[in-house]
């Protein structure tokens, strides 16, 4: 099992829905998670972080946390074309001393116009 | 204020060739880690430090050594390339505050071993 799941997608929407992207974690001890967004052939680009259960909003992005069902999600509201990417879920797992970032593979995002 | 920055952007190796790709971070951030992504894999960490002076493994190290030269420099070191290398990587830092682990990333360099 991998530490950090996603559906590789793609998902498909069409432009002014609402998408829903899912990861689930296995270590039922980590704190901390993160969306971040990348486009083709450049960087991961930060866009959310939910530190505790519950919802977390931000613009047209809200990220939801589950820590009893070990599930992370992000929802974009109203998808424009400009969110078509790769979304990845990331998790700070108990302190190795690393601090480091245990990533999902990754959903690709296609948004249609 | 750059961010993080790479270099170079791109490279092409033979196999038994040696190359560091060079990263530097302007936001005095104290820990700084070395990603690789290859397609279906996610990000892998393949060195980090957490402090100047200090290094230490990550998930796939093996092949890659690392000098934090000091606070804004990290390099990655391929002493001799190897085809399964090919890969995008990535260099990222991380704010100084215990609580704080959002990573900022640079923006790759794509290395492709023949």
């Amino acid at each position: 099992q991998k530490e950090v799941e996603q559906n590789s997608g793609p998902l498909s929407v069409p432009e002014g829905a609402i998408a829903s992207l899912n990861c689930t974690y296995s270590d039922r001890v980590s704190q901390s998670f993160f969306w971040y967004r990348q486009y083709s052939g450049k960087s991961p680009e930060l866009i959310m972080s939910i530190y505790s259960n519950g919802d977390k909003e931000d613009g047209r992005f809200t990220a939801q946390l589950n820590k009893a069902s070990q599930y992370v999600s992000l929802l974009i509201r109203d998808s424009q074309p400009s969110d078509s990417a790769t979304y990845l879920c990331a998790v700070k797992k108990p302190d190795t001393g690393r601090r480091a970032l245990t990533f999902g593979s990754g959903t690709r995002l296609q948004v249609q116009p | 204020n750059a961010g993080v920055t790479q270099t170079p952007k791109f490279q092409v190796l033979k196999t038994g060739q040696s190359m560091t790709l060079q990263c530097a971070q302007d936001m005095n951030h104290n820990s700084m880690y070395w990603y690789r992504q290859d397609p279906g894999m996610g990000l892998r960490l393949i060195y980090y430090s957490a402090s100047e002076g200090t290094t230490d493994k990550g998930e796939v190290p093996n092949g890659y050594n690392v000098s934090r030269l000091n606070k804004r420099e990290f390099s990655l070191r391929l002493e001799s390339a190897a085809p399964s290398q090919t890969s995008v990587y990535f260099c990222a830092s991380r704010t100084h505050h215990d609580t704080d682990y959002e990573q900022y990333f640079g923006p790759g360099t794509r290395l492709t071993v023949t």
